[in-house]
């Protein structure tokens, strides 16, 4: 099993819409996720960041986690064609000194 | 300007001939971590220090060698390349902040061995 298991998409949605990506774990003892945005050819540049259950908001973006189900999204309201990229989804994990990553979603928002 | 800077942005080699690939940051940052890019394979962590002189392996690290010898430095050194160590190499670093490590990356370094 994967530490970090994302869907690998590609996830469409029209412009406009809400964008909903999802990435569960595997390791019960970590305490810190964080999501990243990679645009074709550039590098992971960090988007939020999620150390309690329930929702944090960053303006159109809402993280979202659930320890007891292992469970981290990501919300994006009103997608733009600028918000289409890959999201990866990443884990504290190996006692707090090791940040593992899911394969990523590559998130398409179409005219 | 705080950044991570890897150099060479392309590199084009041949299988045995030793390598660098250089990674520096400005930010005083006490992590540092390697990751290589694969289609399908995602990030994947080869090595990552804690601190100078502190380093420890990753999930990927056969064929890999690192050094901290100095804060801000973090090379990456395949002593005999081989054509599956074919892929995109990110630096990253990180403060040590509690609520733990929010890296930042370098532009990336795409390495064809053949």
């Amino acid at each position: 099993q994967k530490e970090v298991e994302q869907n690998s998409g590609p996830l469409s949605v029209p412009e406009g819409a809400i964008a909903s990506l999802n990435c569960t774990y595997s390791d019960r003892g970590s305490q810190s996720f964080f999501w990243y945005r990679q645009y074709s050819g550039k590098s992971p540049e960090l988007i939020m960041s999620i150390y309690s259950n329930g929702d944090k908001e960053d303006g159109r973006f809402t993280a979202q986690l659930n320890k007891a189900s292992q469970y981290v999204s990501l919300l994006i309201r009103d997608s733009q064609p600028s918000d289409s990229a890959t999201y990866l989804c990443a884990a504290l994990t190996g006692g707090g000194n090791k940040l593992t990553f899911g394969t990523g979603t590559q998130l398409k928002v179409e005219l | 300007e705080a950044q991570v800077t890897q150099n060479p942005r392309y590199l084009i080699t041949v299988t045995g001939k030793k390598l660098t690939v250089t990674c520096s940051q400005n930010m005083n940052h006490e992590y540092m971590s390697w990751y290589r890019q694969d289609p399908g394979l995602g990030l994947r962590q080869i090595y990552y220090s804690m601190n100078v002189e502190v380093t420890d392996k990753g999930d990927v690290p056969e064929g890999y060698k690192v050094s901290r010898k100095e804060k801000r430095n973090f090379p990456l050194i395949l002593e005999s390349p081989s054509p599956n160590q074919t892929s995109l190499y990110f630096c990253a670093s990180s403060s040590d902040g509690d609520r733990g490590l929010r890296y930042t990356f370098g532009s990336g370094t795409r390495l064809t061995v053949v």
